[in-house]
């Protein structure tokens, strides 16, 4: 029983190209999250979702869109692909208030 | 501004010993702390936590301490087994705000035989 996942777990895409990846939850969490760790392994927030509604966007280019359809959904879409977006791409999730976030598998990212 | 920084990032330690991974952060208001394990190809899953209203906080083999007038934490892991082999990352958090975890760029502990 896989509590947070993630699809697809690999993604090569051309420069300029639109993607999404998707992120499900069955842990009955309020809050879903998305981080993306670069080459130099930084760790790093970009989203979080509370009960659908967005509480947490962290400087990042609005070429990144995050669309929460419910509560255990959380797709990240991204348009006009750049190299730079090349990362691993993770999905977490946690209740509110609740320290602990639950990550999913990570989505490997490659703009060639 | 790296917030959270582990400055060792890797370790070997043989089986049996104690490992010790550290982990210093600067931002005062900082209140409760994690530290994640990681398996490669795999998503950070949680391993240990502690408030600032405590000092130590134990589970198992696995103990974090933390020292605040210093801002530095460590997670002491004994007796380390090859198991343990994996990419530790500390985070922090201010809790009662959204919940936003920062993370140090990880220590890579190879537990040999």
């Amino acid at each position: 029983d896989t509590a947070v996942s993630q699809t697809p777990k690999y993604l090569v895409t051309q420069m300029g190209n639109d993607k999404s990846i998707k992120c499900e939850q069955n842990l009955g969490h309020d809050t879903m999250y998305w981080y993306k760790q670069d080459s130099k392994k930084f760790l790093k927030i970009m989203f979080s979702y509370n009960n659908k509604e967005l509480i947490i966007n962290e400087t990042v280019p609005n070429r990144f869109s995050p669309k929460s359809p419910d509560k255990a959904h959380l797709n990240l879409h991204i348009n006009s692909l750049e190299l730079g977006d090349s990362a691993v791409y993770f999905c977490a999730s946690s209740q509110v208030m609740r320290e602990t976030q639950y990550f999913g598998p990570g989505t490997r990212l490659t703009v060639l | 501004d790296q917030q959270v920084k582990q400055n060792s990032p890797s370790l070997s330690v043989q089986e049996g010993r104690i490992s010790i991974l550290n982990c210093d952060y600067t931002n005062s208001m900082f209140d409760y702390f994690l530290w994640y394990k990681k398996y490669p190809a795999e998503g950070p899953t949680f391993l240990i936590s502690i408030s600032s209203i405590k000092d130590k906080n134990e589970d198992g083999r696995f103990t974090v301490f933390l020292n605040k007038s210093a801002k530095h934490l460590s997670l002491h892991i004994v007796p380390s087994q090859p198991g343990d082999s994996a990419v530790y990352f500390c985070a922090a958090e201010i809790t009662g705000t959204a919940s936003k975890l920062t993370f140090g760029t990880g220590t890579r502990l190879q537990v040999t035989l």
